[in-house]
């Protein structure tokens, strides 16, 4: 079974470009999270989808967005980029069924914003 | 909303000594505890996982972990550790969100590093 494919692997953007990542889950999952992973905040949550609706969502600013796939593909877009959106951002997704948070994780996005 | 404190941010040791990593969280109510591996530049791999029964679980790569619930720990341990057990280590904790959601927050991490 092929795991959770995020990309692109690496990317740089300038300040005040927009970026989207993207994210395919396990075959099955239907629960998508994003998290923000950096050296001075750790792993932050950004938002969790499922069937296409978004059904949490953590205390990121609106430039953050994501959406969700009726075949559970995910994307997640930052507008509007500043320095401090450079991370790793990891996507992960998980079975419904068993449904206790444990997370099936990508190898990430990095974002570098010059 | 939940916390969780991992109290070492690097832990040094030398190959085949054993190795503990701290854990604690906030909350005493229902839970599911987990740890995470990382390896540089990839994602997040589960090592092990806490849901109900036996508060000792045994996990990959020779981990095992202990969840105490009196003093909301879940420590992580290895009797002998190996250079390529060096990684980042996180440990979650997920309790129920809105939705029927449980959203799993990470502390910190604590960097394992395994001299020869």
């Amino acid at each position: 079974k092929a795991g959770v494919t995020q990309t692109p692997r690496y990317l740089i953007k300038t300040r005040g470009q927009q970026v989207t990542l993207s994210c395919s889950p396990i075959s099955g999952h239907r629960s998508v999270s994003w998290y923000q992973q950096t050296p001075g905040q750790g792993l932050q949550f950004l938002f969790e989808y499922f069937s296409e609706t978004q059904r949490n969502k953590g205390n990121f600013p609106g430039r953050f967005s994501g959406r969700q796939f009726s075949n559970s593909r995910s994307e997640m877009n930052v507008s509007t980029l500043e320095l401090g959106d450079s991370a790793l951002y990891l996507c992960a997704s998980s079975l419904l069924g068993a449904n206790t948070g444990e997370l099936f994780f990508g190898e990430g996005s990095r974002l570098t914003v010059l | 909303a939940q916390s969780v404190t991992q109290l070492d941010s690097q832990v040094p040791v030398f190959e085949e000594a054993p190795v503990e990593l701290r854990c604690n969280y906030s909350s005493s109510v229902s839970v599911y505890l987990f740890w995470y591996v990382q390896y540089p530049n990839q994602g997040l791999q589960l090592l092990l996982k806490y849901l109900s029964g036996s508060t000792l679980v045994k996990g990959i790569n020779g981990f095992e972990a202990e969840f105490n619930k009196s003093q909301t720990s879940f420590h992580l341990r290895k009797p002998s550790v190996h250079i390529s057990d060096t990684a980042e280590y996180f440990c979650a904790v997920s309790d129920q969100a809105s939705g029927g959601s449980y959203i799993p927050t990470f502390g910190r991490g604590t960097s394992l590093i395994v001299h020869p």
